[in-house]
């Protein structure tokens, strides 16, 4: 266990709508960061919250839109879905920025699938 | 964009055999990290190499680094059955890029009883 919850566990959306996945982090981390993982793929980043401020973003869409409260938890949203969204969403927690080279903890992801 | 590459992409053994899994990446990194992923759910973190480290060793893990060649091996000794598994690794530039990891495509590890 890691401390990191991700919710839901499973969902499936029809092409066009918006989905809202939510992450709970570790207690004590304050960034948190979003990761899709296509089948058979590594990982890829989408993007970091840190003290509720997007701090970098990958090579996705502005449709994939993301917020970050003040428990540090955080929400990841995608708008107008496409099939190629569909993927496992993985949430990772890490320490504060500057404490650097320490691990991220990851969730167990939400299963997306568009159909 | 994918920095890190795994090799091999699958890897087969028998229960009790050592399993060593390479990784290569293009950038500069701050740090080095191996995660393993079981059925498709979420990742655990193995473990962490830093920038200035050569070396490091976690139970039945080494890990090595070679930033002048720019790859990492991961070498599990005595593997079981429970070590199936995919292995990815992830570098951390750093900086402004602290805690955005960049993955590579993976080793699919199966470990026969």
């Amino acid at each position: 266990e890691t401390g990191v919850t991700q919710s839901p566990t499973h969902l499936i959306k029809t092409r066009g709508q918006q989905v809202t996945l939510r992450c709970s982090s570790q207690s004590g981390h304050n960034t948190v960061s979003w990761y899709q993982q296509a089948l058979g793929q590594g990982p890829q980043f989408i993007f970091q919250y840190y003290r509720e401020e997007e701090n970098g973003r990958g090579n996705f869409p502005p449709r994939f839109s993301g917020l970050q409260f003040p428990n540090y938890s955080s929400e990841l949203n995608v708008n107008a879905l496409e099939l190629d969204d569909s993927a496992l969403y993985l949430c990772a927690s890490s320490g504060p920025t500057g404490a650097e080279n320490t691990e991220a903890f990851f969730g167990q992801g939400t299963r997306l699938t568009v159909v | 964009s994918q920095q890190g590459e795994e090799d091999p992409q699958a890897l087969s053994i028998q229960e009790g055999e050592n399993a060593t899994m390479n990784c290569s990446y293009k950038t500069s990194i701050n740090n080095l990290q191996w995660y393993r992923q079981n059925s498709g759910r979420g990742l655990v973190h193995l473990i962490l190499i830093r920038s200035n480290e050569r070396e490091k060793h976690s139970g039945r893990l080494r890990v090595t680094l070679d930033t002048s060649k720019k790859s990492s091996s991961l070498l599990i000794t005595a593997s079981r059955a429970a070590d199936t598994a995919s292995y990815f690794c992830a570098t951390d530039a750093g900086g402004t890029s602290y805690g955005k990891l960049t993955f590579g495509q993976g080793t699919i590890l199966t470990v026969h009883p």
